[in-house]
């Protein structure tokens, strides 16, 4: 079973205030991954991390920013959140493999926020 | 960005039925195909990591096939029961390693 955490998984907050997702893996890997859904929509890609100290944006621009200071920890963060920002927020985590990877990945249950 | 399409969209089953539905992409630059399935309330979880052309994988009442070079894969569902009930996400690795979602298919099984 995998061992990948996300809070809060459920947050409804006001316009302009500063949020931050947390993620939490306890497997050891060492990429990880946020992913941004709409409801009735694909999963698009807005962060992922290859290691600590390791940040890239994904295919959909995103005005989140996420950090990597751990291995076990990849929190995306909102400075000023705004009602285009309510979506689901899905983390996932995957082991480093060489070359292109074909591992699976592990998800969080994800945090659906909501901004008023 | 891959273009990874699913069909159908969602698709009601009576129990004890059997089903399939279809993840098409692009046939050219194929590395790997990912099926996951995404329960309400949970977590997506992996089902399959398909890398070669004529690929099939099982798993209890469910299993997969690849065709890379028509660009498809089949999930199927044997006897379908009310825990299958989920939204049955396909994914593809682009040239950089990471995944392209699709926009899954639902799937609803009826006692």
């Amino acid at each position: 079973e995998a061992d990948i955490y996300q809070t809060p998984r459920y947050l409804v907050i006001g316009t302009g205030k500063k949020i931050t997702l947390e993620c939490s893996q306890t497997m050891g890997h060492d990429k990880m991954y946020w992913y941004q859904q709409d409801p009735g929509m694909e999963l698009h890609l807005i962060h992922y991390s290859y290691g600590v100290n390791s940040t890239e944006k994904g295919d959909l621009s995103s005005e989140s920013t996420v950090s990597r200071i751990r291995t076990e920890h990849f929190p995306l963060t909102l400075e000023s959140a705004r009602p285009s920002h309510t979506s689901q927020y899905l983390c996932a985590s995957s082991e480093l493999g060489q070359g292109r990877d074909t591992g699976e990945l592990f998800f969080g249950e994800g945090s659906r926020l909501t901004v008023l | 960005i891959l273009n990874v399409e699913q069909s159908p969209q969602s698709l009601h089953v009576q129990e004890g039925d059997s089903t399939n539905f279809t993840c098409s992409f692009p046939s050219s630059n194929f590395y790997a195909l990912h099926w996951y399935r995404w329960e309400t309330a949970k977590s997506p979880e992996a089902l399959f990591v398909m890398t070669l052309n004529g690929d099939e994988k099982k798993k209890g009442r469910i299993s997969a096939t690849l065709n890379t070079k028509e660009g498809y894969s089949y999930l199927y569902i044997k006897g379908s029961q009310p825990e299958d009930s989920a939204t049955y996400l396909c994914a593809l690795t682009d040239s950089w390693g990471k995944l392209q979602f699709g926009a899954g298919t639902q799937v609803v099984v009826t006692p």
